[in-house]
């Protein structure tokens, strides 16, 4: 959901492990969700999308869960390289609602 | 190419003045946004349009103003009326209300109050 006014969360790992960001969202009737990255000085880029009728969904050494029954969502980065670092954001799209709410964000920093 | 244009890319207003932020798409997309994004914070919907001649307020929108006249443009003023209008300012597009609705971002204007 939306947070407004805070910082954001921060997770640092060493470059080749694996990252996990962890994105809660509160409303049961959201049906999409889409993970962004966003770089320094920069608009948010589409990384991957789920449906809600999907669990699990996998990209390009990405991989988005779902778990609808705590309401969480979750972006794994494979083998992580220091050009993931950035701001990464979870957006939910609500039934009948017209556009994407976002979640507070996530800073990636890879360690080299 | 295809794609959503924002621009300046760097904008100066004094204060007490109005400024539009220009935002232009090429994607055919019916559905276009305004999102502020403050330092080391999330974004926050000020404005959102699924139609042309068609615009909502989204959870911030005291201080700014919006146009839907062609699909293409979705302009955004920043008005007097908005006390802190210093913030990163993004424009998105979609395809429409859809459920598969990922949105495209441009790539920012940076509103400095001097």
């Amino acid at each position: 959901g939306e947070s407004v006014g805070l910082h954001l969360p921060t997770l640092s790992v060493q470059e080749g492990d694996n990252s996990i960001i962890n994105c809660a969202y509160s409303n049961s009737a959201s049906d999409y969700f889409i993970w962004y990255k966003q770089e320094s000085g920069k608009g948010p880029q589409f990384i991957i999308d789920i449906r809600s009728n999907m669990d699990k969904r996998q990209g390009q050494r990405v991989t988005v869960l779902l778990n609808k029954t705590v309401k969480h969502l979750s972006l794994q980065i494979a083998a992580t390289q220091p050009g993931d670092s950035a701001v990464y954001f979870c957006a939910e799209k609500r039934t009948g609602a017209n556009n994407l709410f976002f979640g507070t964000g996530t800073r990636l920093t890879v360690i080299p | 190419d295809g794609g959503i244009t924002q621009s300046p890319k760097y904008l100066f207003r004094k204060e007490g003045q109005n400024v539009t932020l220009s935002c232009e798409q090429n994607l055919n997309h019916d559905a276009m946004y305004w999102y502020r994004q403050d330092p080391g914070q999330g974004l926050r919907l000020i404005y959102y349009s699924q139609i042309v001649n068609d615009f909502q307020k989204g959870d911030i929108a005291e201080g700014y103003s919006v146009s839907r006249e062609k699909k293409e443009s979705f302009p955004l003023t920043v008005t007097s009326a908005q006390k802190n209008p210093t913030a990163f300012y993004l424009c998105a597009s979609s395809s429409g209300t859809g459920t598969n609705t990922e949105a495209f971002f441009g790539q920012g204007t940076r509103l400095t109050v001097v």
